[in-house]
Formats: structure tokens, sequence, C-alpha cells
């Protein structure tokens, strides 16, 4: 069975905190993905990377950062954090074209 | 461009079928997939269709797809309480690399 592993399910945070949101997939996937998932608007794609040390900018990539040194590992970044940045934030690998498999998310508080 | 659409919600009785929409601009996509996501959980990949099948089944799922109307739907047989969830369509535009998410369906099965 694929695996994608968020490091956390729960996480609450201050305002202004820098913030790692790690996730690892074990199936050799080249694509990595990070949504972030809010009521009414869906999953949005902040960043994703087609290789190791690629990355592209998705839909809203505003206020966060993401690094991927290693092909398992895709680490999504907030440098700042702020109260908008309260949501689910769901990390996904896949083959290219091909169905992504999703961790099981991280509910992410930001006071 | 990209984008796609699905209503938001659905309610049905336990026993019958459920029918979920979606329309998709992106004729170029290759993939089209539906996911399920539970409360609390990630989304997993339910099945998927290439974009060259009219119709797609396994077990209690039917997918079909009309590509001149770029409309895919997602019928479940004898849907079960276990099938409330939200369901998500999702393509692979032109890029080959993106998956695109629609808004999600919710799926209420009354007893």
């Amino acid at each position: 069975d694929v695996k994608v592993t968020q490091s956390s399910r729960y996480l609450v945070k201050r305002t202004g905190e820098k913030v790692f949101l790690e996730c690892v997939q074990d199936m050799d996937h080249e694509n990595m993905f990070w949504y972030r998932q809010d009521p009414g608007l869906g999953l949005r794609l902040i960043y994703f990377s087609y290789d190791v040390k690629m990355k592209e900018k998705g839909d809203i990539p505003e206020g966060y950062s993401v690094s991927r040194e290693k092909k398992e590992r895709f680490s999504l970044i907030l440098e700042s954090a702020s109260t908008n940045q309260t949501s689910m934030y769901l990390c996904a690998s896949s083959f290219p074209g091909r169905g992504a498999f999703f961790g099981q998310g991280t509910r992410l508080t930001v006071v | 461009g990209e984008d796609v659409e699905q209503s938001l919600f659905l309610s049905v009785r336990e026993g019958d079928s459920s029918v979920i929409n979606c329309t998709y601009t992106d004729s170029s996509s290759t993939y089209l997939y539906w996911y399920k996501q539970e409360p609390g959980a990630g989304l997993q990949l339910l099945t998927y269709i290439f974009s060259n099948m009219d119709m797609k089944q396994d077990q209690r799922l039917t997918v079909l797809l009309n590509k001149k109307d770029k409309h895919l739907s997602l019928r479940i047989a004898d849907t079960q309480t276990g099938d409330s969830a939200i369901y998500f369509c999702a393509e692979t535009p032109g890029g080959y690399q993106k998956v695109t998410f629609g808004i999600g369906t919710k799926l209420q099965v009354i007893p």
C-alpha cells in the first residue's frame, strides 16, 4: 500500500512563528504536492515538486515556501505564521500524470 | 483554463443509487479521478478513468465520461451509510504534472 505520512495531525502555533510541516512518501513518486483545504473553497494547491530540489508555485504560494532535498520528503514552511493560515494542510504524491495519494492531513491553528 | 465544477450537496436514501456529477474545462486532460474524503481524514483515491474511455466499472462504482460535453459522473450502486463523505472530482490538465480538484460534493446517506 502507498503510504504518505504527515508528521502531525494537529498543530497549534503562535502568530509570527516559523512552522515546518513534513511529509514523507514511500512509493518513489516523482511528484509531491502541498494543498490547503478550507470550507467552501475546496483544495487549493500551494506548491508542488516534480523532482528533488525542483519546485513550482501553485495557486496560492504567498506566505509559504517548500523544500525537497530528498525524493521521499517534501516540507512546507510557513515563514511567519499568520491567523489566515489556519487551515487543513494536505500532502500528496504521485507518478507524473497519475492519481495522487494523500496523507491524513495536518490541522494547523495559528493563534 | 483549468476549472472543475461540482454541485455541493447530495442526499440519498440507503440502498438507492447515488450519482455525483462533475464538469471540467481542459479537453487535454489525460486522466480524470474520483476521490473520497471521510470526516477528519485525507483524500482517498477511489477510481480513475483514462480520457479515451467512456465508462469504467469497479464493484459498486461506475464512472461515465462524456468527453464531448466534458462531463464526468460517479454512480454508487446500493449506497450505504459508510458512503457518506465528500467526493472530489479531479483532472490532470495538459501540463501533466498538477492535479486540479473540484470543490467537492458532500454525500449524505439517510438510513
